[in-house]
């Protein structure tokens, strides 16, 4: 089946550091990966995706690339801000199967002055 | 006006009240969803209704009974409910179909607390 495993947290790092958030996923096909970001009070929202092997997503100074030989989507930035502390989700979508989106459990990053 | 807009945010009930959670969407989206959000677990998909139609029942119990008037409503229904169903309820549309870009957009969620 399908699946998606990510580093837990909390994650506490202070501004301009480097992050990684790892996530490997599991799939019976060729998925679309996902990397969602849920503020403070709000909903999830699309940080960003790659939708077939060696893509690399970007977006905000985030990004990730889809390796399908390590099956993983880490997320990396290079300089964090206050303003990044949030909860990720890595998730991945197989369309063909009716567009079933599987959620990690989250990783909780805060980034203190 | 957001995309996913939910009501209310935040419920409070006990456990022999019926009250329902109301999702609107904006974007002209075909699909629409409701996920559980507890602590510590991975994101819990509840149901899935693509052109009004229910195609996804995880397992969810009874006592949870969806609702999808048109594709752009969604209604999640909730009576005699556990304490252990208090969480942050999640709704989601989608494009469905040849148009599909992959991309869920959530509301900000509803607060639900089982007294």
């Amino acid at each position: 089946g399908n699946s998606v495993t990510q580093m837990e947290g909390p994650v506490t790092l202070s501004e301009e550091a480097f992050l990684t958030i790892n996530c490997t996923y599991t799939a019976t096909g060729y998925p679309s990966l996902f990397w969602y970001v849920q503020y403070p009070g709000e909903g999830l929202q699309l940080l960003l995706k790659a939708t077939k092997a060696d893509d690399k997503g970007s977006n905000k100074g985030f990004e990730a690339t889809y390796r399908k030989e390590t099956t993983s989507f880490h997320l990396e930035k290079g300089s964090v801000q206050v303003s990044d502390s949030a909860v990720y989700f890595c998730a991945l979508s197989e369309m063909n199967t009716g567009n079933q989106f599987y959620f990690g459990t989250g990783t909780s990053l805060t980034v203190i002055p | 006006e957001t995309g996913v807009t939910q009501t209310p945010r935040h419920l409070v009930m006990g456990m022999t009240n019926k009250k329902s959670l109301k999702c609107e969407q904006h974007l002209g989206h075909n699909a629409m969803y409701w996920y559980k959000q507890s602590a510590k677990k991975p994101l819990e998909l509840m149901f899935v209704y693509n052109f009004k139609e229910q195609t996804e029942n995880n397992s969810v119990p009874s006592r949870f009974s969806p609702e999808c008037p048109n594709s752009s409503h969604l209604f999640l229904h909730l009576h005699t409910l556990q304490p252990e169903d208090s969480a942050l309820y999640l709704c989601a549309s989608s494009q469905a179909g040849q148009r599909n870009t992959g991309e869920l957009f959530f509301g900000e969620g509803s607060r639900l607390t089982v007294l």
